[in-house]
């Protein structure tokens, strides 16, 4: 069976801050994973994918996630918060079954 | 190339009223997907496609329905309205495996 585990519901950090973002999954088959963020009012948009290349892998807007096999992570990076970072970030999992496991998300709020 | 598309943006219902939200893709996807995203609750899933007259139930299917009758389309019909139906709808497309793509909702309020 796959499944997210996203920790904390709620992060905020100081501009200029680091941003981490955790998630952890299950897969019985090595995954495809996922970071998607959500700014207010509008859908879900695709931040970074992990496809078994590189296990470092870059997105858009200065983010990047590290896949850790060993730790079963896929924890979302920023090193300097901005403002316009401020959304709801979903981390998600295609893992051998028929359908996407979406997280629960975790809403980040940047502190002036 | 429109993406995903749904229909309406808005919609108010009174309880027990029946209707269909509709999504269409134009990127031949084979998989498709509608969610609902409430307050705190994340997305789950409603009904999932994996192809066109395949398909099955999600996290939370009750009260709804769904068919898969063209590759591009996938509407979610509600059968009686209820308030605890009261949501934002969204939609999704993909090939399996793949970058989901999602439309742009459609915020529902059951009265």
């Amino acid at each position: 069976a796959q499944s997210v585990t996203q920790l904390g519901s709620h992060v905020s950090v100081s501009e200029g801050a680091l941003v981490l973002l955790r998630c952890n999954y299950s897969s019985s088959v090595p995954p495809y994973l996922f970071w998607y963020v959500q700014y207010p009012n509008q859908g879900l948009q695709l931040l970074l994918k992990y496809t078994s290349a590189a296990t470092l892998v870059k997105g858009i807007n200065g983010f990047e996630a590290e896949f850790k096999k060993s730790e079963t992570s896929f924890h979302l990076t920023k090193p300097s918060a901005h403002m316009s970072d401020a959304a709801e970030y979903f981390c998600a999992v295609w893992g051998g079954g028929d359908k996407i496991i979406f997280g629960k998300g975790t809403r980040l709020h940047i502190l002036p | 190339n429109a993406g995903v598309t749904q229909t309406p943006k808005f919609q108010v219902l009174k309880t027990g009223q029946s209707m269909t939200l509709q999504c269409a893709q134009d990127m031949n996807h084979e998989y498709m997907s509608w969610y609902r995203q409430d307050p705190g609750m994340g997305l789950r899933l409603i009904h999932y496609s994996v192809g066109a007259g395949i398909t099955d139930q999600g996290e939370v299917p009750n009260g709804y329905n769904v068919s898969r009758s063209t590759t591009e389309d996938f509407p979610l019909r509600l059968l009686s309205a209820a308030p605890s139906q009261t949501s934002v709808y969204f939609c999704a497309s993909s090939r399996v495996g793949d970058t989901q793509y999602f439309g742009p909702g459609t915020r529902l309020t059951v009265l």
